[in-house]
């Protein structure tokens, strides 16, 4: 089976800098990607991670380790706007799905 | 261009009546995904296509059925509704590592 463990609620105050961290278990993987959600909204992507390492996109880092089945998702000069809900997903060993984690929610509070 | 468009929005049913989700595409993607997400968890694969004519089993197919007669339709039927399909469903394309998701259907079977 595959397995996803993310914190479900961190709260951060604008301007400051958050992580978020994401373990998995799965029988095999392609990547690592993240996607947030806003309520009553759809997911919309913000970065994959196939390679060990820190990809920058803006304000928004996200770092994977395959060898300790790890990742997360940084975001700095947090604004109001990133209060939202964030997924971690696996791509899984034939890389056609994702199976997602159960999400963070994040509240940034003024 | 649309992108990903979901109809209806919205729809109330009443045990054992059937109804059929549509997602319609415009960016020529191959894949095509129906996920489902209940409160406060991450998204269900529930089937998924990889291209015109093809359907597969995701995590929790039961109670589902899915068609792609054409490249840019993916089509989520319930055969016989159950409370326990209370959810809101997402379909989604994929273009290399990133999917791109419809705004939703909210389906409350009563």
């Amino acid at each position: 089976g595959q397995s996803l463990e993310q914190p479900s609620e961190v709260t951060a105050v604008e301007g400051a800098i958050v992580q978020i961290n994401c373990t998995y278990q799965t029988s095999g993987f392609y990547g690592l990607s993240w996607y947030q959600q806003h309520d009553g909204g759809a997911p919309t992507f913000l970065s994959y991670n196939a390679l060990d390492g820190l990809e920058e996109t803006g304000r928004f880092s996200s770092f994977l380790s395959r060898s300790d089945s790890y990742g997360y998702l940084l975001l700095q000069e947090l604004q109001m706007k990133d209060s939202a809900s964030y997924f971690c997903a696996v791509r899984d060993s034939y890389g056609q799905n994702f199976v997602f984690g159960p999400g963070t929610r994040l509240s940034v509070l003024p | 261009n649309a992108g990903v468009t979901q109809t209806p929005k919205f729809r109330v049913l009443k045990t054992g009546q059937s109804m059929t989700l549509l997602c319609a595409q415009d960016m020529n993607h191959e894949y095509m995904y129906w996920y489902r997400q209940d409160p406060g968890m991450g998204l269900r694969l529930i089937h998924y296509s990889v291209g015109e004519g093809t359907t597969a089993k995701g995590e929790v197919p039961d109670g589902y059925n899915v068609s792609r007669l054409k490249k840019q339709n993916f089509l989520l039927g319930l055969e016989s509704a159950a409370p326990s399909q209370t959810s809101v469903y997402f379909c989604a394309t994929r273009d290399l590592n990133e999917q791109f998701f419809g705004p939703g259907t909210r389906l409350t079977v009563l």
